[in-house]
Formats: C-alpha cells, sequence, structure tokens
C-alpha cells in the first residue's frame, strides 16, 4: 500500500547510543518532515526537507541529524541519545504547494532511552 | 510566530450528539492551512479535513465541519452525530503559505474526546 514507512516500531537505547529511525514514502511527494510526540505537547517539528540534497531545522532539532539523498527516504539520526529523547517519532510526507489534502504520516516509532 | 492554541484538554459527548472541538491560531501570513487530525488510542494520525485561508466556504467531510472565523483567527471542528469511534485524541494544525513556512505543520496540544453511550 502507498504511504509512508517508519522502521523500527519500538527501540529502547541506552543513554549515549545512537541509532537511525528509518522513513519511506512512495508518494513522490517532495516534502517530508519528521515530529516528536511527548504527553500533553502535540507534535513538534525536528527537521524537514522540501527534495532531495535540501533539509532544514525545525523546532526542536538539537541532538538530532537528518540527511535527503533521495526523494523516498529521509532517516533521522539520533547521534548520542538522552532520556530526554524519549518520545514518540512520526516521518510524514506532503506534495508541494497547492495541494489541500494533509500531510501523510507513518505510523510512529516509540522509542525509549535509559 | 505562528502558534495554534487548543484549550480543552478533554471533552465528552453522548453518542449521536454533536460536538466542537476548539482551535485558535495566530499567525502573521495571509496564506495558510488548517488541518484537523485525529489520533486513536492505536497511535496513527488520521487527516480529517483541510481549510485554506482564501476559501471562502467552510469546508465539509462527511460528518467533519470546519467552523472558520478568520477574523477571529479561529477553526473549529464540529463533529456531527458523533459515534463511539469518534472517542481519540484531535489535533488541530497549521501550515503557513509558502515559500517560507509551507513545509512546517504547527501543531496545537490537542483535545481528547470521550463519546459516551
Amino acid at each position: 500500500n502507498a504511504g509512508v514507512t517508519q522502521t523500527p516500531k519500538f527501540q529502547v537505547l541506552k543513554t549515549g547510543q545512537s541509532m537511525t529511525l528509518q522513513c519511506a514514502q512512495d508518494m513522490n511527494h517532495e516534502y517530508m518532515s519528521w515530529y516528536r510526540q511527548d504527553p500533553g505537547m502535540g507534535l513538534r517539528l525536528i527537521h524537514y526537507s522540501v527534495g532531495a540534497g535540501i533539509t532544514d531545522q525545525g523546532e526542536v532539532p538539537n541532538g538530532y541529524n537528518v540527511s535527503r539523498s533521495t526523494t523516498e527516504d529521509f532517516p533521522l539520526r539520533l547521534l548520542s541519545a538522552a532520556p530526554s529523547q524519549t518520545s514518540v517519532y512520526f516521518c510524514a510526507s506532503s506534495p508541494p504547494a497547492g495541494s489541500n489534502y494533509g500531510y501523510t504520516f507513518g505510523s510512529g516509532t516509540r522509542l525509549t532511552v535509559v | 510566530a505562528q502558534k495554534i492554541t487548543q484549550t480543552q484538554p478533554g471533552m465528552f459527548v453522548q453518542e449521536k450528539e454533536a460536538v466542537t472541538l476548539d482551535c485558535t491560531y495566530d499567525t502573521s501570513d495571509q496564506s495558510y492551512g488548517l488541518f484537523w487530525y485525529k489520533q486513536p488510542s492505536s497511535g496513527e494520525m488520521i487527516f480529517l479535513i483541510y481549510q485554506g485561508s482564501y476559501d471562502e466556504q467552510n469546508a465539509t467531510e462527511g460528518r467533519y465541519s470546519l467552523n472558520f472565523q478568520k477574523a477571529r483567527k479561529s477553526a473549529n471542528l464540529v463533529i456531527s452525530a458523533s459515534q463511539l469511534g469518534d472517542s481519540a485524541m484531535y489535533f488541530c494544525a497549521m501550515r503557513e503559505g509558502p515559500p517560507r513556512g509551507y513545509n512546517k505543520l504547527i501543531f496545537g496540544a490537542g483535545t481528547r474526546l470521550a463519546v459516551h453511550p
């Protein structure tokens, strides 16, 4: 089925470990974003990309890196995991300006840092 | 800076009745889009409805309608004939117009809706 695929669905890390959350979409969307969801705070934008080779920071970028080498993939890297990064992470994609339908979200990755 | 405010942390409604979830926003842009998403207990984000800032008519999608009052900067979601399956978290979100903010979807804190039989 077409959509946004995130892996893994669950992950436990030790403080200081690094890892990459994977995100892939097959809708040929130019725009992709990473969000984190914490209780009572809604979703906050971490990083986003408007196309291959172009990325920018969102509201809460510290501790995360991204790259966009292809239209389809937008991985999120945690450089040195901290307990404050325990959260649910969502990847989303959207076609460019002019669309009037919502972003398509992946099913999320629940990350726990101990 | 753009901001979304949802002042109702929790709401409940009787099955088959209508309910309004409040959302106010703040932006200096003339061009922007407003979205509502549903997040059931399973966790996925489900797009419900969209309203563009230049749309003259309120958006509707089945049992969902968006009460858009531009001068008051409000974009309330109305769910008619509530069903038990409507019990979920609901998020209001805004995207400013291109080119600067287009890819930035900013969310409110959400409203948890409980539908009682």
